[in-house]
């Protein structure tokens, strides 16, 4: 049972243009998301994160979106760059007992930024 | 300069065999993690160390044993591998337990002959 779901495996998007990755969630314990940036052969790296306590989080080009009531939060990249293509995976975490560290990820969007 | 460091990078053996995959960070961070990202490409978590003692336990097989000697390296061993086993394993560092941004390792591609 998937608590995080990223419903598209792939995007494709041309450079300077908006990249918007969506990720749902079905957990309302919830309160905590981030964004994971993976390129092949590496690592995730840490892109951005949002608490629920807040619907926007904004750093350079990427902004982070949350709404709480629909379960459902996205990641625009503006302007995308040919750098920016990899695959980006949400993940959420609950904030209690010790349980802040148990990541659930979503299954992954490969973006494509076509120069 | 590398934050969090496993190694092999590759690991190739046959079913019934033991290994083990060392991760090491150098960040000063209290608390590691295990992923297993299978070949339906989903990371989920399976151990999480704080100050050398175990914090998070999914439902893994008791074949896989974590072994943190202290906070800075979190080794993974398994026995008696299955062709199931095979995966990408992910070591991970935060903070602390309260910091939900985890730093990952570059992986480690297990295939089980």
């Amino acid at each position: 049972d998937q608590q995080v779901k990223q419903n598209s495996p792939s995007l494709s998007v041309q450079e300077g243009r908006i990249s918007i990755l969506n990720c749902d969630y079905t957990n309302s314990m919830f309160d905590y998301f981030l964004w994971y940036k993976k390129y092949p052969a590496e690592g995730p790296t840490f892109l951005i994160s949002i608490s629920s306590i807040k619907d926007k989080n904004e750093d350079g080009r990427f902004t982070v979106f949350l709404n709480k009531s629909a379960k459902h939060l996205s990641l625009h990249i503006v302007p995308s760059q040919p750098g920016d293509s990899a695959v980006y995976f949400c993940a959420a975490s609950e904030g209690y007992g010790g349980s802040q560290g148990n990541l659930i990820f979503g299954k992954g969007t490969k973006l494509s930024v076509k120069p | 300069d590398t934050a969090v460091s496993q190694t092999p990078k590759y690991l190739v053996t046959q079913m019934g065999n033991d290994k083990s995959i060392k991760c090491e960070q150098n960040l000063g961070h209290d608390t590691m993690y295990w992923y297993k990202q299978d070949s339906k490409k989903f990371l989920k978590i399976m151990f999480s160390y704080n100050n050398k003692e175990l914090i998070i336990n999914e439902t893994v097989p008791n074949r896989f044993s974590p072994k943190s000697p202290d906070k800075a390296h979190l080794n993974l061993h398994i026995n008696s591998l299955e062709l199931g086993d095979s995966a990408v394993y992910f070591c991970a560092s935060s903070q602390d337990v309260t910091q939900r941004e985890q730093f990952f390792g570059p992986g480690t591609r297990l295939t089980v002959l």
